[in-house]
C-alpha cells in the first residue's frame, strides 16, 4: 500500500472551500508539504511546516494536520485553483521521501 | 530568486543510460540537499534520491541499484546518472532543491525523457 493516501479527485463550486486530505502514518511525526501542478508545468510549492505559505502564494491556501492526516484548505476556490495536487513527507521508515498519489482539483 | 535549469539526453533506447544534469543560479548548492523526482505520463511523482554539497546521497531503494547522482559546487551543478533504462522510466524528470523542512521549494522546468527501441 502507499505510503501517502489522496483522494484521486474532488470538486468545487467557484468560491467555495475545499479540503483535500493526505493520509499516511509518518505523519503523526513529520509535516507534509503541498504542492500544486497545472498541466505541462513543474509543481509549485503552495504550503509546508505548521501552515507555512512561499511566498506569492495567496492566503486563501492554508494547511493542518490532525493524527496521521494532512489536509490542504482552499477558502474561496478560484478557476485558477483548478490543478493536481500532491502531498509529500517522509515514508514509514522516516529515512526516504514519498509523494502521495495526488488529487484532481475541479473548479466548477 | 534561485533558478534552477536542466539539461540532457531524452530519446533513449532500453538498456541506455540516462544523463541529466542540473544548474543553480545561485550558491546554495553550497548547502541544502538537491533531488531528482519524475513522473511517468499520467501518473504521479516519484522521488528518486538527493544529494547533498558533501556529496553524500540518499536513493529510493527501488531505483538504487541503477542511480548515480553527484555534485560539482564549483560549477554549481548536481547531476544524474541512471543506468538499464526501460520502457518504464520513460517520463519528465524534474530537478529540484530541500528546503525548509525539506519541501522541495525550487523545481527546475523539467526533462521529457522517452525510453522507446
Amino acid at each position: 500500500s502507499s505510503d501517502l493516501t489522496q483522494d484521486p479527485a474532488v470538486s468545487v463550486s467557484l468560491g467555495q472551500t475545499v479540503t483535500i486530505t493526505c493520509q499516511g502514518d509518518s505523519l503523526r511525526s513529520y509535516f507534509a508539504s503541498w504542492y500544486q501542478q497545472k498541466p505541462g508545468q513543474a509543481p509549485v510549492l503552495v504550503l509546508y511546516g505548521t501552515n507555512k505559505r512561499p511566498s506569492g502564494i495567496p492566503d486563501r491556501f492554508s494547511a493542518s494536520n490532525s493524527g496521521t492526516t494532512a489536509s490542504l484548505t482552499i477558502t474561496g476556490a478560484q478557476a485558477e485553483d483548478e490543478a493536481d495536487y500532491y502531498c509529500n513527507s517522509r515514508d514509514r521508515s522516516a529515512k526516504f521521501w514519498v509523494f502521495g498519489g495526488g488529487t484532481k482539483l475541479t473548479v466548477l | 530568486q534561485v533558478q534552477l535549469q536542466q539539461w540532457g539526453a531524452g530519446l533513449l533506447k532500453p538498456s541506455e543510460t540516462l544523463s541529466l544534469t542540473c544548474g543553480v543560479s545561485d550558491d546554495s548548492l553550497s548547502h541544502l540537499f538537491w533531488v531528482w523526482i519524475r513522473q511517468s505520463p499520467g501518473r504521479g511523482l516519484e522521488w528518486m534520491g538527493e544529494v547533498n554539497h558533501r556529496g553524500s546521497t540518499n536513493y529510493k531503494p527501488s531505483l538504487r541499484t541503477r542511480m548515480t547522482m553527484s555534485i560539482d559546487t564549483s560549477t554549481r551543478q548536481f547531476s544524474l546518472k541512471l543506468t538499464s533504462l526501460t520502457v518504464a522510466d520513460t517520463g519528465v524528470y524534474f530537478c529540484a532543491r530541500s528546503g525548509p523542512m525539506g519541501a522541495f521549494d525550487v523545481w527546475g522546468p523539467g526533462s521529457q525523457v522517452i525510453v522507446s527501441s
